[in-house]
């Protein structure tokens, strides 16, 4: 199984600051990661998809890059709203695997 | 606009079964298809397999062979996950997702559905 790791795991930063998380992918999964953010209680929401493509209606804050093993994923400006945990998940290989995800709160 | 309504949470002892139902709306059910993610209480997101909805062709995590059916229906856009021989660690929040353009990227999720399993 190809294994996702996050990092940081949780980090705080204040409002308006850019925020970055990475995720590490144990073999290559060309640009096949996607980005989701979860809310608690709530359903995770799709972001980004095959590593860079914001999915429509997703404020332009929100980027992601990178291909092969390592993706970044940045929130350029951080808002109240953002706060939630944040997961990768490749889907090159069967079976899907998500990172371990990363609890991002505002000061 | 897509919609997927979950059943309802229930709670069963070990060894027992439970079967999860997701009933989706608003665009051609028979063009996409649901994968089956959970959620163990303050734990991460767990992938167990997908179902493509135009042949009923599924691709199951390993971990979960021999435990977990997926099925749809299509008269009713319904896609249903069915898990047995039910373990204390199967106590988790289970999500459909759907897949509209490629299998691996879940555009639209159920409310979810919490599962017990407790004696």
């Amino acid at each position: 199984d190809i294994q996702m790791t996050q990092s940081p795991s949780s980090l705080s930063a204040s409002i308006g600051d850019r925020v970055t998380i990475t995720c590490q992918a144990s073999q290559e999964i060309r640009n096949y990661l996607n980005w989701y953010q979860q809310k608690p209680g709530q359903a995770p929401k799709l972001l980004i998809h095959d590593a860079s493509n914001l999915e429509t209606g997703v404020p332009s804050r929100f980027s992601g890059s990178g291909s092969g093993t390592t993706f970044s994923f940045t929130i350029s400006s951080l808002q109240p709203e953002d706060s939630a945990t944040y997961y990768c998940q490749q889907y090159d290989k069967v079976p899907l695997t998500f990172g371990g995800g990363t609890k991002v709160e505002t000061k | 606009q897509l919609q997927v309504v979950q059943s309802g949470s229930e709670v069963k002892k070990p060894g027992a079964s439970v079967k999860v139902s997701c009933t989706t709306s608003g665009y051609t059910f028979a063009t996409s298809g649901f994968s089956w993610v959970r959620q163990a209480p303050g734990q991460g997101l767990e992938w167990m397999g997908w179902i493509n909805t135009n042949n009923d062709a599924t691709v199951n995590d390993q971990k979960f062979q021999g435990r977990v059916t997926l099925t749809t229906d299509a008269s009713t856009s319904t896609g249903y996950m069915e898990l047995r021989d039910l373990r204390s660690d199967d106590t988790a929040v289970y999500f459909c997702a759907t897949s509209l353009i490629v299998a691996g990227v879940f555009e639209s999720w159920g409310q979810g559905t919490l599962i017990i399993v407790s004696s």
